[in-house]
């Protein structure tokens, strides 16, 4: 089956740091997506890894183990407007054909307070 | 430019009624989504078109009838809905229905409520 857990909330004060953990189980593994949905809105991309190690684009990073099945994504210097949910999403080989599509997580709620 | 447009954004619909949704991308992906959302929960995948096919329809009733007439294109035809079928509906493509790496972007949804 298929399987990605993350947190389902958390909270982090202004100007900190935070580290969001997703761990997954998948039959097959084509590279992991992090997206950022703020309520009512439509999921932005911010990062995809494929390859183990750290990807890093400005405040955020983004990091994969796939030995482990385990990524996070880092945000830092965190901004009120960061408070959104934060989607882990896999892409799995033979999961709705060709190269697979996205199992997403069931997202972590980030609130952010001054 | 990585948009995805839909229409409409919102939508309140009888259980009688035939509607559309509407998306449209201009960024040559051949390959084109529709996901489900519900309040809180993660999209859903529901359907697939590859290169203007459709390659997977992950067991949704066929209430629910898409149409993707070109390239750029994607349709959701809605016919005798239920309640529980109010939802956010996402569309989205990616580039290369083929390749692992390809980036799905997604439009800003069209909100549903079935009356």
């Amino acid at each position: 089956g298929q399987n990605i857990d993350q947190p389902t909330e958390m909270t982090a004060t202004e100007g900190a740091i935070v580290q969001i953990n997703c761990t997954y189980q998948t039959s097959g593994f084509n590279g992991l997506f992090w997206y950022q949905q703020h309520a009512g809105e439509a999921p932005t991309f911010l990062s995809y890894n494929v390859l183990d190690g750290l990807e890093e684009k400005g405040r955020f990073s983004s990091f994969l183990s796939r030995s482990k099945g385990y990524s996070y994504l880092l945000l830092k210097e965190l901004q009120m407007k960061d408070s959104a949910s934060y989607l882990c999403a896999v892409r799995a080989p033979n999961y709705g054909g060709s190269q697979g599509n996205l199992i997403f997580g069931k997202g972590t709620k980030l609130s952010v307070k001054p | 430019d990585t948009e995805v447009t839909q229409t409409p954004k919102h939508l309140v619909m009888g259980m009688t009624n035939k509607k559309s949704l509407k998306c449209e991308q201009h960024m040559g992906h051949r390959a084109m989504y529709w996901y489900k959302q519900k309040a809180k929960k993660p999209p859903e995948l529901m359907f697939v078109y590859s290169y203007e096919k459709l390659s997977i329809n992950e067991s949704v009733p066929s209430r629910f009838s898409p149409e993707c007439p070109n390239s750029s294109l994607l349709n959701l035809h809605l016919h005798a809905l239920q309640p529980e079928d109010s939802a956010l509906y996402l569309c989205a493509s990616s580039q290369d229905p083929q390749a692992s790496g390809n980036t799905i972007y997604f439009g800003e949804g069209s909100w549903l409520t079935v009356v």
